[in-house]
């Protein structure tokens, strides 16, 4: 069975401090690493889209690196502000077109 | 230029029911993919259709089944509901490696 697992699970962290989270993947046909903001009542919204290994996207103070060879991303939020405050799910994408979520990182922003 | 829309917004069906959802991808995508999610869990991958036909199909049983339309909109279709399918399910348009989600079906099942 294949499994994304994201840590923390959940996490809190002062309003203007940095933070950033995990997320590993299997690594056998391997295609693409997903990353997605979920608001409250909203749709996931899509942050990053990664294929290759070292690859880095930074969009603003959020930004995703990608090691496909051990299989984990890291999500880095720089100077976290209150709407930030979002559960972080990641998936990844293989070749036989299976798409796997982990469970999010559920992000609180304490003014 | 309207996101990906589904429909209905919340749906209250009872065991034993059959229901069909739907969902209209954003103009020019190809892809739609719909995932189940349970509270607590991430979205569980259930199908891919891309020019009408089955591209990937998760661990559901056969219960579950989809369909492309030629104007790449889909329907997910639950036959024989159990409790357990009570979730919000999301469906996912795509073009190259980018997904973009809908706000979901809400469906509970008494």
């Amino acid at each position: 069975i294949l499994n994304v697992e994201q840590s923390p699970q959940s996490l809190h962290v002062q309003e203007g401090d940095s933070t950033n989270f995990t997320c590993s993947f299997p690594s056998s046909n391997f295609y693409a690493l997903h990353w997605y903001r979920w608001e409250t009542a909203k749709s996931p919204e899509a942050l990053f889209v990664m294929t290759l290994n070292g690859d880095e996207k930074k969009k603003g103070r959020i930004s995703a690196t990608l090691n496909t060879k051990e299989g984990y991303s890291y999500l880095y939020i720089k100077g976290s502000q209150p709407e930030d405050s979002a559960t972080y799910l990641c998936a990844s994408h293989h070749r036989d077109d299976k798409i796997i979520f982990g469970k999010g990182t559920r992000l609180h922003i304490l003014p | 230029d309207a996101g990906v829309t589904q429909s209905p917004t919340h749906l209250i069906k009872t065991r034993g029911q059959h229901v069909t959802l739907r969902c209209s991808p954003i103009s020019g995508h190809k892809s739609v993919s719909w995932y189940q999610q349970v509270l607590g869990q991430g979205p569980q991958f259930i199908f891919q259709y891309y020019e009408k036909e089955e591209r990937g199909r998760g661990n559901f049983p056969d219960r579950f089944s989809a369909r492309q339309f030629p104007n790449y909109s889909s329907e997910l279709n639950v036959n024989a509901l159990l409790l357990g399918d009570s979730a919000l399910y999301l469906c996912a348009s795509s073009f190259i490696n980018e997904q973009f989600f809908g706000p979901g079906t809400r469906l509970t099942v008494l």
